[in-house]
């Protein structure tokens, strides 16, 4: 079956240091990829995926995310990262079985916490 | 700009209650969702919904069953409500075709007492 991994349960880390949020899938073949942020009492909202082609992504608010098919990972990093980053982080895959309807499976969560 | 409204923020219920969590969209969407998300579990997929009265199980069906009689509505029901359902309920949507992007709304906290 379809798994997504997310090593990291908490990670905090400081205003303006760099970032990378782990994500590993278990998949037969390559699926959709997707990392989802949620502020606190939000919905989630997605910050970018990867279907295909380049495998680097770049997403909103300055996030990115690499793909690398020899690893089945798919880690979210930012450069910089800002108080406002502060929230619980969703790597998600989607299967590929019956058609793509936006079904996904998603990982447990990493929760970010930014020290000033 | 897109919206999924969940009908309610916060709920608390009693044990053996029927319970409705509403779920509109404004976007026309085809498809439609029903996660739990439990603290250290992350997001669970309940139910789906393809189209108008289609309805699919998810991972934890069990103990819900959902209602989609229109379009932009999708109902998620607690037939007999557990202590063991207290959780956040998300509902997103998507368009069929669309590059599968989820859009969700901003969750029901229920709490059955």
């Amino acid at each position: 079956a379809q798994s997504v991994t997310q090593p990291d349960i908490h990670i905090t880390v400081s205003e303006g240091a760099s970032l990378e949020l782990r994500c590993n899938y278990s998949y037969g073949a390559t699926p959709y990829l997707f990392w989802y942020v949620q502020s606190p009492g939000q919905g989630l909202q997605l910050l970018l995926k990867y279907f295909s082609g380049d495998t680097l992504v770049q997403g909103i608010k300055g996030f990115e995310a690499e793909f690398k098919r020899s690893q089945s990972s798919f880690n979210l990093r930012k450069p910089s990262v800002h108080w406002s980053d502060a929230a619980e982080y969703f790597c998600a895959v989607e299967p590929l079985y019956g058609g793509s309807q936006g079904n996904l499976i998603f990982g447990k969560g990493t929760k970010l916490s930014v020290k000033p | 700009d897109v919206k999924v409204t969940q009908s309610s923020r916060y709920l608390v219920k009693r044990t053996g209650e029927k319970v409705f969590l509403e779920c509109v969209q404004d976007m026309d969407h085809e498809n439609m969702f029903w996660y739990r998300q439990d603290p250290g579990l992350g997001l669970r997929l309940i139910y789906f919904s393809y189209d108008v009265k289609m309805k699919e199980k998810g991972d934890i069906p069990e103990g819900y069953s959902v209602s989609r009689e229109k379009k932009e509505r999708f109902s998620l029901i607690l037939e007999s409500a557990s202590t063991n359902q207290t959780s956040m309920y998300l509902c997103a949507s998507s368009l069929d075709g669309g590059d599968e992007k989820l859009f969700f709304g901003s969750g029901t906290q229920l709490s059955v007492l």
